[in-house]
């Protein structure tokens, strides 16, 4: 069965780097575009990023675009997010997310439970 | 950036009743080479990851009880719940994968 586990979550100061991985199984990862999605605590959804499944498509939030890398090892079925310049607002439970297809305009069909983020000094 | 927007915020639905949720991208979602809609609705129960439903505006995910249906095109959508379970509490989210940045609409929560 598909699952993504996330980590590298914990408290961190503003203006600090924080670099988050998801770990997959279940499923050919290689093949399958991957997403971040992130949640404010008692917010709604916030779309963070994607990668297509050979790295050569990446998009990124508004609120992120370069600050944030989404970044993948195929070789090691693990997803990246490497945070730099972390701000208060960033503060939020960071799920990664299999797309449906190698695509990265695709919905997601599977998500991780999550690792929080938190930015605070 | 395409703002979706969702209404209502919230309802009440009795058990067995009809609960419907629309959303509106604030530009077509419909690309017309493969007329597809890329529009999805997601289902969060607290404490839970967010939950596929509905992608390309009305394909039903696999295991989803068929009551959940999506309908809709270009720039107006609605999910329905055609006999609301004591389960189906939960905020649902529309989301369009058509345009990056990819966004989410504001949710709507669903009671008893």
């Amino acid at each position: 069965q598909v699952q993504l586990v996330e980590s590298g979550g914990g408290v961190v100061q503003p203006g600090r780097s924080l670099r988050l991985s998801c770990a997959a199984s279940g499923f050919t990862f290689s093949s399958y575009g991957m997403h971040w999605v992130r949640q404010a605590p008692g917010k709604g959804l916030e779309w963070v990023a994607v990668m297509s499944y050979d790295g050569n498509e990446k998009y990124y939030g508004d609120s992120v675009k370069g600050r944030f890398t989404i970044s993948r090892d195929n070789s090691k079925n693990t997803l990246y997010l490497q945070m730099n310049s972390l701000r208060a607002e960033d503060t939020a439970v960071y799920h990664c997310a299999k797309g449906r297809s190698g695509s990265s305009y695709d919905a997601q069909d599977y998500w991780g439970q999550g690792t929080l983020v938190t930015v605070s000094s | 950036d395409i703002v979706m927007t969702q209404s209502p915020d919230s309802l009440a639905v009795s058990l067995g009743e009809r609960a419907t949720i629309n959303c509106k991208s604030s530009q077509s979602v419909l690309y017309s080479s493969n007329n597809k809609n890329y529009l999805a609705w997601y289902q969060q129960k607290p404490g839970q990851p967010p939950k596929l439903l509905i992608y390309w505006a009305s394909t039903r995910e696999s295991g989803v009880p068929d009551r959940f249906s999506g309908s809709g095109s270009g720039t107006d959508f609605t999910l329905t719940i055609s006999s609301l379970q004591a389960e189906d509490v939960a905020v649902y989210y529309c989301h369009q994968y058509y345009n990056a940045p990819f966004t989410f609409g504001p949710g709507t929560k669903v009671d008893i």
